[in-house]
This record gives structure tokens, sequence and C-alpha cells, in this order.
């Protein structure tokens, strides 16, 4: 079975509005990442974070990890038309990398 | 071009035949990695390499075979492809965390 699971499988918001995807795993970790989709296309790095890091901001995200919890969220905020994608956070300990099974975002303009 | 490219992006074959998808990335990063993706799964890791003549398995690497013999290659073969094995492939590579992929390959088995 996978490492990552994100909730929602599915999110539609306005465009404006935070878009918040949550992502939980199963074993102990060294770096959690998220990536961006786009319809047919393969996956974009957004951000990476270390286990022994809690918050990570890069322009409009932000990403958090709770290691108790085996949990981490991505805010991307004031969301545009452009962030419409599916997001996928993956998890690695020694360079196995094991993704989720993606939120699908949609950004209403 | 620099990057990491995939060929072919699309191939339609038989049932039990072989097919390989093809893998080159000009970084000369050390890790390589393939992943079928298919709706409700998410991306599901099919076999990674940390060197040239080190392969190892992922989640799902019954039916497929890899090599790498060069630091930029990593080809996919398909031994005897199935109806299951229907999907799009993704390669990707890594130096040092961030994973880079291609633009996949779809994969349609008959």
């Amino acid at each position: 079975s996978q490492q990552g699971e994100e909730d929602p499988q599915a999110l539609s918001i306005q465009e404006g509005e935070n878009a918040t995807m949550n992502c939980s795993y199963k074993t102990s970790i060294n770096n959690l990442q998220w990536y961006r989709q786009n319809s047919g296309r393969g996956l974009v790095h957004l951000i990476l974070i270390r286990s022994n890091e809690r918050e990570k901001h890069s322009g409009r995200l932000r990403v958090t990890l709770d290691t108790s919890k085996k949990s981490s969220s991505l805010l991307i905020t004031a969301s545009r038309a452009a962030d419409t994608a599916s997001y996928f956070c993956a998890t690695d300990k020694t360079y196995k990398y094991i993704f989720g099974t993606g939120t699908r975002l949609k950004v209403l303009a | 071009d620099a990057g990491i490219t995939q060929s072919p992006r699309y191939k339609i074959t038989e049932t039990g035949r072989q097919v390989t998808l093809m893998c080159h990335q000009t970084w000369s990063h050390s890790y390589m990695f393939w992943y079928r993706q298919d709706l409700g799964h998410g991306l599901r890791l099919i076999y990674y390499s940390a060197a040239a003549d080190i392969t190892d398995k992922g989640e799902v690497p019954d039916g497929y075979v890899v090599s790498r013999s060069k630091t930029e290659n990593f080809p996919l073969t398909l031994e005897s492809a199935t109806r299951s094995q229907t999907s799009v492939y993704f390669c990707a590579s890594s130096e040092s965390g961030e994973l880079f992929f291609g633009e996949g390959s779809r994969l349609t088995v008959l």
C-alpha cells in the first residue's frame, strides 16, 4: 500500500481563496516533499521539508510537518486559476520516494 | 537539451509482446526512478536505482525489468505485456532530494 494519502481527494475553490490539502504517511521519514502535476504533464517539485523542520514557506506556499502525527499540510494562499492541478506528497527514507494518491485542486475564476 | 527525456511518448502494443520504455537524463544524477500512474492509485514506484549497476524494487515491480549500465540511462522493460500494465509511466532522476520528472510515456496494451 502507498505511504502517503492526501486529503481531500478533490477540492474546488474560488480564485483568491486559500487551499489546504493534507498528507498522512505511515512510517518514519527523512524528508517530505510536495509536487504539482498539470493535466497530462510530469510532476514538478514545489517544496521539501526535512523531518527536523516544522514549517517552511516558499512564495504563496506554506508547508507544515508534524512527525508525531505523521502528517503534513500544504497551504496555497490567494489561489489563482493557474494553480488548478493535482498535488502530491512524497516521502522518503533512504531515497525510496513514495507518493500519495493526490489532491485534485480546481480554482474557479 | 539538458533534462530528462522519455521515449516513446505514446505506445500501443499487444498482450504478450515485449516493450521497452527509455529514459535519459543529462545531469548525471545518481538516482533514477520509474513510476506508473493510474487513476485512483496516484504514482506507484516500480523500480529505482542509486547508481549504475545498482537497482532495487519499488512497490509494484512484478512484470517489469530494469537495467542501468550507464548513469544517464534507465530503461524499463515489460517482458510480456499484460492489459493491467496499461498506464502512464514516469521516469525521474534526483541527486539531492528533489525529483525531476520526464513528461511520461503513455502505454496501451490491447
